[in-house]
């Protein structure tokens, strides 16, 4: 059965605290992906990765970045958390290009 | 690049009515659509796709129709019940990303008993 875990479900900050958000699949997905989901927007792309130490803008980069050490592993990081940050994160990994598979989803709230 | 809308944000429908959703996208060279539905606190979930070589695909009660020239789809769903209320994304995937797909903004489905 088909894995995506987060490492957290709640997460409360403070601005400017540096966060760390981790995903792990057991898939061997290639290819991994951090949205952030707002009411009305969808689903917007953060970043994305389609190898290991391999990362791609999505449409809303700014503020996050993100790491890939191993290939099960995509972590998404707030250099400085900001209020608008507050959101829902989901991570989400696919085999090449097809279907996505994704996490349960990190609530973060940013004070 | 690639753009998608997607219409109406909310739909209201009698339980057993039918539920219509529609998209659009920007990228004539997309070739994958699919759709996704998120239950409430819960990740969303893949429940049909369509490829550009096929104009439409059914799966028991839900279907989507795709048109490439309009560079429109929409995802049907028959004899609605309770448990179709959710929120649906439409997706599309462009000749120029392999690998993101770009969502539209959701649809809140309610089906009243």
């Amino acid at each position: 059965d088909v894995k995506v875990t987060q490492s957290s479900r709640y997460l409360v900050k403070r601005t400017g605290e540096k966060v760390f958000l981790e995903c792990v699949q057991d898939m061997d997905h290639e290819n991994m992906f951090w949205y952030r989901q707002d009411p009305g927007l969808g689903l917007r792309l953060i970043y994305f990765s389609y190898d290991v130490k391999m990362k791609e803008k999505g449409d809303i980069p700014e503020g996050y970045s993100v790491s890939r050490e191993k290939k099960e592993r995509f972590s998404l990081i707030l250099e400085s958390a900001s209020t608008n940050q507050t959101s829902m994160y989901l991570c989400a990994s696919s085999l090449r290009s097809y279907e996505q598979y994704f996490g349960p989803g990190t609530r973060l709230t940013v004070t | 690049g690639e753009n998608v809308e997607q219409h109406p944000s909310t739909l209201s429908v009698q339980e057993g009515d039918s539920a219509v959703i529609k998209c659009t996208y920007s990228d004539s060279a997309s070739n994958y659509f699919p759709w996704y539905k998120q239950e409430l606190g819960k990740r969303p979930q893949l429940i049909i796709d369509i490829r550009s070589n096929v104009g439409e695909k059914k799966d028991q009660r839900i279907a989507v129709t795709l048109n490439k020239t309009a560079k429109h789809f929409s995802l049907h769903i028959t004899e609605t019940q309770p448990e179709d209320s959710a929120v649906y994304f439409c997706a599309a995937r462009g000749m120029d990303s392999s690998y993101k797909l770009i969502f539209g903004s959701g649809t809140r489905l309610l089906v009243r008993p």
